[in-house]
């Protein structure tokens, strides 16, 4: 059973460009969470989607970014018009239900530069 | 609204000695989790350990346990027998009990161990 994939493992951007960051669940799971890490930071919750739906978008900022998990495919975490400020790692993580006794399973994360 | 709250930037110990990171928190939730991730120069976040709150007994994995005060609302992880793969950064986390909650996490520790 793969774990949760993530890519690209790394991503660099000129500013103004857009960024597109791919998360497939583990198998059998069907909520995914996306979470920011900035340097020398914990991890910040973003956005938190089931299937075709998003459930919490409370920590995704209001302009240029963007989530969606297909009822077909990965969760895909878009930014446009990237900005130095969106430097940073985003883990995906993903869970069988969305009920806090289900572990949320960690990508790799990718990493984005923006230069 | 939850805080998580790691005041200590890094730590280091000695190979096969004791370690003990802290780690406070602040909620008005009467039921949740607590968890210690730990997360490698590879930065893949890896689960080490789960505290129910509504559990008295700490929970133990191996060489690692925590220390866990709902009064005081501090939770404390001990790594015993420390090794060079412990090297990393770890974070202490928080979920509250129930559906569509996301993990509130602490800024994290660096935790270097010495040959």
């Amino acid at each position: 059973n793969a774990g949760v994939m993530q890519n690209p493992r790394h991503l660099v951007r000129r500013r103004g460009q857009e960024a597109r960051l791919r998360c497939s669940p583990m198998k059998g799971h069907s909520h995914v969470y996306w979470y920011r890490q900035l340097p020398e930071e914990g991890l910040k919750f973003m956005v938190y989607l089931q299937k075709e739906n998003i459930i919490d978008e409370s920590g995704m900022p209001k302009e240029r970014f963007s989530a969606e998990f297909p009822k077909e495919g990965p969760s895909i975490l878009r930014i446009q018009q990237v900005v130095r400020g969106d430097s940073a790692a985003y883990f995906c993580a993903s869970s069988p239900t969305g009920h806090s006794y289900n572990e949320q399973f960690f990508g790799p994360g990718t990493r984005l530069t923006v230069l | 609204a939850q805080t998580v709250t790691q005041s200590q930037p890094e730590m280091s110990v000695q190979e096969a000695e004791t370690v003990t990171l802290s780690c406070t928190y602040d909620t008005s939730e009467n039921n949740y989790y607590l968890f210690w991730y730990k997360q490698p120069p590879s930065r893949q976040m890896i689960l080490v350990i789960r505290q129910e709150a509504y559990k008295q007994q700490n929970a133990t994995e191996n060489r690692f346990s925590v220390n866990f005060q709902k009064a005081a609302k501090s939770f404390s992880l001990k790594i015993s027998d420390s090794q060079l793969g412990d090297t990393a950064m770890y974070f202490c986390a928080f979920i509250a009990t129930g559906a569509n909650s996301k993990l509130t996490f602490g800024k994290g520790i660096t935790l270097s161990v010495r040959p």
